[in-house]
């Protein structure tokens, strides 16, 4: 198993260009979700999927959009980048329907916005 | 709502000493979770542990042991005889059945452990 995987694990944009963050994941697991990771802030949930279908916003949606076509892939998607979404991302997945579910991270993805 | 508060933002100790990490939670949900992970300089993310509300006994893992009491809505990491390569951010996380599988993390406590 790879577990979850994220591409790239740097990037960066200059503003006003868009892109799209990877992330996959190999243990048939129903929830995944994105996080964004700042300095002092913890992580702090962008949007998230409870399966193939169904997206929903987290903490901090705006300026970002996500769609879930299969159980494996959730991509995530800046629209039009700003220096404020300089960060950290990780996205994350579980077993969903079993409260408490330990959720796997992927490694990461280093995004500046110039 | 849910909001976890991790009051230390960083922590230095000399190696060999005991260090505890704070976490008090606040939730409206009967049935949660709390959880905590460690993210070492490397940067990802490695789970520690996740305790029910349904069971707060203590917890003991080898140097790592964790404090769960619902009567002040507490949830404490200690770290027995700290190590360098103890050294990395922990954050303690929350999630409840109200939350739709939402998990809510405290901004973190950075440890350094020094020889």
């Amino acid at each position: 198993n790879a577990g979850v995987t994220q591409t790239p694990k740097f990037q960066v944009l200059k503003t006003g260009q868009s892109m799209t963050l990877q992330c996959a994941q190999d243990m048939n697991h129903e929830y995944m979700s994105w996080y964004r990771q700042d300095p002092g802030m913890g992580l702090r949930l962008i949007h998230y999927s409870v399966g193939a279908g169904i997206t929903d916003q987290g903490e901090v949606p705006n300026g970002y959009n996500v769609s879930r076509s299969t159980t494996e892939d959730f991509p995530l998607r800046l629209l039009s980048a700003a220096p404020s979404q300089t960060s950290v991302y990780f996205c994350a997945s579980s077993y969903s329907g079993i409260l408490g579910g330990e959720q796997y991270f992927g490694p990461g993805t280093r995004l500046t916005v110039t | 709502a849910q909001k976890v508060t991790q009051a230390q933002t960083e922590i230095s100790v000399v190696e060999k000493e005991d260090v505890t990490l704070d976490c008090v939670y606040e939730t409206r949900d009967t049935t949660y979770y709390l959880f905590w992970y460690k993210q070492p300089p490397s940067g990802e993310l490695v789970f520690l542990i996740r305790r029910n509300s349904f069971d707060e006994q203590n917890e003991i893992s080898g140097r790592y042991s964790w404090n769960f009491q619902k009567s002040t809505s507490s949830f404490n990491f200690t770290i027995t005889a700290s190590q360098v390569v103890d050294s990395a951010v922990y954050f303690c996380a929350l999630t409840g059945r109200g939350s739709n599988y939402k998990l809510t993390f405290g901004k973190g406590t950075l440890l350094t452990v020094n020889p």
